[in-house]
């Protein structure tokens, strides 16, 4: 089955500064591959998703980048706020069916 | 958008008895429904992945005789915790995909087992 593996498990960074968290995947037939913010005791949220037609995906501060080939996809958050401070998951799975299975999750520290 | 309910958001049980938790699709159809555990600081872990009226498929090391899914509808899906220990203490959070709908969480329970 798909394994995610996830780095790091902890960032701390100054507010404005820029964040990345990167993972790899191990399942060549994933073909979908969200990342989740979630806050304590709350539902994960979806920030961004890239399938695996696409390299590169942006959404404002927000961007993901996949490599196929290598199976890594990394989360970059630019511009960084004390509000983005959370766990952020990686995620993958077959679209057409198969569950989502996630990374162990980095918590992001965002210091003003 | 994609709405599913889950209930309750938090539950003490006593230790040996049962906990039932409730996952509702509010506007579309959920086909498959995943459950996921989530323990404190840890990732989210599936547990078993069950589609309308079939038997559920559980991940391994997960008993399928402590933990009982029912998906009997495309609207309801069930997840109940028995004979619950203070092991079994975690954050269950559903995640239900239907046709053109995509994965949408539940907004999970806080079992707490005394």
């Amino acid at each position: 089955g798909e394994n995610v593996e996830q780095h790091p498990s902890t960032l701390s960074v100054q507010e404005g500064d820029s964040a990345v968290i990167k993972c790899t995947y191990s399942d060549s037939a994933s073909n979908y591959f969200p990342w989740y913010k979630q806050e304590l005791g709350k539902r994960p949220q979806l920030i961004i998703d890239i399938r695996s037609n696409v390299g590169e995906k942006k959404d404002q501060r927000i961007a993901v980048t996949l490599n196929k080939t290598a199976k890594h996809f990394s989360l970059h958050i630019t511009e960084t706020q004390p509000e983005d401070s959370a766990v952020y998951f990686c995620a993958a799975s077959i679209e057409a069916g198969t569950a989502l299975i996630f990374g162990k999750g980095t918590t992001l520290s965002v210091s003003s | 958008g994609a709405v599913v309910s889950q209930h309750p958001s938090r539950v003490i049980c006593k230790s040996g008895t049962s906990v039932k938790i409730e996952c509702r699709s509010l506007d579309f159809q959920a086909t498959t429904m995943f459950w996921y555990r989530q323990f404190p600081k840890q990732s989210l872990m599936l547990m078993a992945t069950s589609n309308e009226g079939s038997k559920a498929t559980y991940e391994q090391g997960v008993e399928k005789d402590k933990f009982l899914i029912n998906h009997a509808s495309l609207t309801l899906s069930t997840l109940t915790v028995t004979s619950a220990h203070p092991e079994d203490s975690s954050f269950y959070i559903c995640s239900a995909r239907g046709a053109g709908y995509g994965y949408t969480f539940g907004s999970g329970t806080r079992l707490t087992v005394v």
